[in-house]
């Protein structure tokens, strides 16, 4: 079936600091989404991406669908100890029933 | 105002006992999906529902029931529960199936002793 590789699995930082995280796969996926998700709570959206190469900013956060469609990356630019979390990047293929494939997550810590 | 509702928060129970999770949007959705997080964090879709039918089943043991009493409820009613079904469990919904941005609920902590 369908797999989302996302990495890095973890990540320790300064606050202040750039991360990037990425997702690949080898399916073609319609839909990128990436998700946020703190302890205890569930995944919030970030960023949707619908088609390939476009490349779309939410404040410090910015992703692209890759022009394969089978990748993408989201970048937080400046990071602030609010950033601390679960980070899920997710694909949809058409015609699946609305399925969403999920990556690994990306746990992001920040020092202050 | 929470837009996708889930009870209970915790669930805790022994071995063998059924029990219900219950979901609730109220953003007029017409599609609900159950997911379920493992310990590792990994979040893979169970079912999904569009106006109260079953479009996924994805490979769920039969022990698990989901009931859409109509389209802004779906609940999971798990039987003969096992150790394995621990997890936290998530209700999402979506307005379509097509561009389908999905919010989710808070999560159901379910530990099986």
């Amino acid at each position: 079936g369908q797999q989302l590789n996302q990495s890095p699995q973890s990540m320790f930082i300064q606050e202040g600091e750039d991360v990037s995280m990425n997702c690949t796969s080898s399916s073609i996926f319609n839909t990128w989404l990436w998700y946020k998700q703190d302890p205890g709570e569930g995944p919030v959206l970030l960023i949707a991406l619908y088609k390939a190469g476009e490349l779309t900013s939410n404040g410090r956060l910015t992703a692209q669908f890759g022009i394969t469609r089978k990748d993408s990356f989201l970048n937080i630019s400046a990071s602030i100890p609010s950033d601390v979390g679960i980070y899920f990047c997710a694909g949809m293929i058409y015609n699946q029933g609305g399925k969403l494939i999920f990556g690994q997550g990306t746990e992001l810590s920040v020092k202050p | 105002d929470t837009a996708v509702s889930q009870t209970p928060k915790y669930l805790v129970t022994q071995m063998g006992n059924d029990k219900s999770i219950k979901c609730e949007q109220n953003l007029g959705h017409d599609t609900m999906y159950w997911y379920k997080q493992d310990s590792k964090k990994f979040l893979k879709i169970m079912f999904s529902y569009n106006n109260k039918e079953l479009i996924i089943n994805e490979t769920v043991p039969n022990r698990f029931s989901p009931k859409s009493p109509d389209k802004a409820h779906l609940n999971l009613h798990i039987n003969s529960l096992e150790l394995g079904d621990s997890a936290v469990y998530f209700c999402a919904s979506s307005q379509e199936l097509a561009k389908n941005i999905q919010y989710f609920g808070a999560g159901t902590r379910l530990s099986v002793l």
